[in-house]
Formats: C-alpha cells, structure tokens, sequence
C-alpha cells in the first residue's frame, strides 16, 4: 500500500532559519515524490519533484528534497526562511498512476 | 487563461439547491481530477477522468455526479447536499493518467458552504 506521513502539522520558525519539512512515505513500487505548496484561498503549486534520477532535486524558491531510499524519506529543506514562504506544504507520492498526499505541514514564519 | 481555472472561486448554497462547479485546462492535458479539501483533513481524491473516461469514483456519494465532456472540462454537478460537503473542491489535470511521474496542476479552487 502507498501512503505518505508528513510529521508535524505545524512548523514554526524564524526568518532567515532553516526550513525543514519532514516527510515519509511508503510505497511498493519505486516511487516518484512531490512536494506542492499552498497560499491561502489559492491551489496547490508544484514546488519541485523526484523522479528516479538525482536524490537531490532542487525547486522554486530556493527549496530542495533529498530521496533517501534507505529512510524512505524526502525531506524537504530551505536554507534561510522568509515571511513569503509562510504556507501549507504537501508532500505526495505517485504510485500505480495515482497520487497519494500527505495531511500537510503548516509552516509559520517569524519576524 | 493560462493553466487550469476554475469557476466560481466561492459559491454558497442551499441543501435544496442545485449547481455546477467548473474546471478548465488550458495545457493541452489528458486527464483531470475532482479533489476535495476540508480544514484539518488530507486532500481526498474523488474522481479521474482519463481521455474522457471516469477511471476512478472513490465510493462518492451519488449527490456529486461529474461530467468530462471533453479533456479540456470537468464539471462537478452538486444537488442535495449536506453542511459536512462544505469545503475547497480543487481541480486539477496531468498530461495523461498513466505517466508515473507526470505531475498535477491544480487549479485555485471553488470554496463550497452549504447551509
């Protein structure tokens, strides 16, 4: 079965911090990863992607993941937060043609 | 309009009521999908359009009844909801059902309340 874990609802941190947001997935098949973000009263926008060729795939924004097989992780980090990166994050798998998301992460960003 | 819309962006209604949400894309795409997104729950898929064709009802109820006439539309067509049907219905479309890494792209949503 494929499912994806997205752990803490709510992240908080300060601007110019470090970002990360952790996710876990499942998966029975090799898996291609995703990570979507959403403003408020706005749809999900694709932040960036692993599909089976480099573990460190960079995104918009300044945001990258790291496949990490043997953790079945794909964390997603930013070096240095903004007050616009405030958002709710998705982290989602596409298995057997379908996708599979997390519950989200909620991130804060403090002045 | 570039990317996939969606129309309204808010709608009130009525349990009694009968109405259509809209989806459109505009990047040439085979497939489509209806989500459904309530506060402090996962996004919930609830219909796949593949080439036209519904490939995927995830056991929704029967007062939600989509119609993909072509690859470009989607409708979601609403009677006789619930207040717990209240909640962002977000569109979204792929270049096809099939292609493992293919990603979505969503549209902004319609904000649904039903009193």
């Amino acid at each position: 079965a494929q499912s994806v874990t997205q752990l803490g609802s709510h992240v908080s941190v300060s601007e110019g911090a470090l970002v990360l947001l952790r996710c876990n997935y499942s998966s029975s098949v090799p898996p291609y990863l995703f990570w979507y973000v959403q403003y408020p009263n706005q749809g999900l926008q694709l932040l960036l992607k692993y599909t089976s060729a480099a573990t460190l795939v960079k995104g918009i924004n300044g945001f990258e993941a790291e496949f990490k097989k043997s953790e079945t992780s794909f964390h997603l980090t930013k070096p240095s937060a903004h007050m616009s990166d405030a958002a709710e994050y998705f982290c989602a798998v596409r298995a057997f043609n379908k996708f599979y998301f997390g519950s989200g992460t909620k991130l804060n960003v403090k002045p | 309009e570039t990317g996939v819309t969606q129309t309204p962006r808010h709608l009130v209604m009525g349990m009694t009521n009968k109405k259509s949400l809209k989806c459109e894309q505009h990047l040439g795409h085979n497939a489509m999908y209806w989500y459904k997104q309530s506060a402090k729950k996962p996004l919930e898929l609830m219909f796949v359009y593949n080439f036209k064709e519904q490939t995927e009802n995830n056991s929704v109820p029967s007062r939600f009844s989509p119609e993909c006439p072509n690859s470009s539309h989607l409708f979601l067509h609403l009677h006789t909801l619930q207040p717990e049907d209240s909640a962002l219905y977000l569109c979204a479309s792929s270049q096809d059902g099939t292609g493992t890494n293919n990603e979505q792209f969503f549209g902004p949503g319609t904000r649904l309340t039903v009193l």
